[in-house]
């Protein structure tokens, strides 16, 4: 099938902002998400957006959806040391194969350099 | 518990031997997920339970792979003859009603697996 792709690594400085990118694979996903995973620990989840929307901001993160490109992007802002880990996408795509299962992009490695 | 938890966090095996995993989901959530990562890769679905039955195992990669969760609670994740290529991290997760359009998976922290 095909892939969720996002690049594999960003860096950026400490308080600078941050955007991670994802293309997606599906139109009629219905929901997308936006998972951590730090070393040694299991995926932690930030925001979700749902389909309808273009935008959704929680503190400091703040979600867009293009579904015309089926893209969506992670913006942190002031970005911190803590904020290093992988960031995964995952869309659910409800008329495939495990409809409701999560797919997920291949991650990107997010360095905060001090 | 607060979490989902994992057991082993760590197994290495031999060529050919027969492991099981277990995952404790989250109490009272009615679903359970397995997903494997592959070294570089975002996780791939291999199995879901609703309750007791296996709902959904299309993603078990052939049938060496097998899980069960008898009582709907503890799922264990069980690998025959395991190959090197079966080395990876086996991810469990859980949620409370997949009926809901916003059923949220918690993850717990794997059981990474090294096939020698």
């Amino acid at each position: 099938g095909e892939d969720v792709e996002q690049s594999l690594f960003l860096s950026v400085r400490e308080g600078d902002s941050s955007v991670i990118n994802c293309t997606y694979t599906d139109s009629s996903s219905t929901y997308l998400y936006w998972y951590k995973q730090e070393p040694g620990a299991g995926l932690q989840l930030l925001t979700y957006i749902f389909s309808n929307m273009d935008m959704k901001q929680d503190q400091r993160l703040t979600v867009l959806l293009n579904k015309k490109d089926k893209h969506l992007s992670l913006r942190i802002a002031d970005t911190q040391t803590g904020d290093s880990a992988i960031y995964f996408c995952a869309e659910i795509r409800p008329y495939q194969t495990g409809a409701n299962n999560l797919f997920f992009g291949t991650g990107t490695r997010l360095t905060v350099i001090p | 518990g607060a979490g989902v938890s994992q057991t082993p966090s760590n197994k290495v095996t031999e060529k050919g031997k027969y492991v099981e995993l277990r995952c404790d989901p989250i109490s009272g959530h009615t679903a359970l997920y397995w997903y494997r990562q592959s070294l570089g890769q975002g996780p791939e679905f291999l199995i879901y339970f609703q309750g007791t039955g296996a709902a959904d195992d299309s993603g078990l990669p052939n049938d060496r792979f097998f899980a069960v969760r008898p009582e709907g609670s503890v799922s264990t994740l069980k690998i025959q003859r395991t190959e090197r290529g079966d080395s990876a991290v086996y991810l469990c997760a859980s949620s409370l009603d997949r009926s809901f359009s916003t059923d949220t998976q918690y993850f717990g922290p794997g059981t990474r697996l090294t096939v020698l």
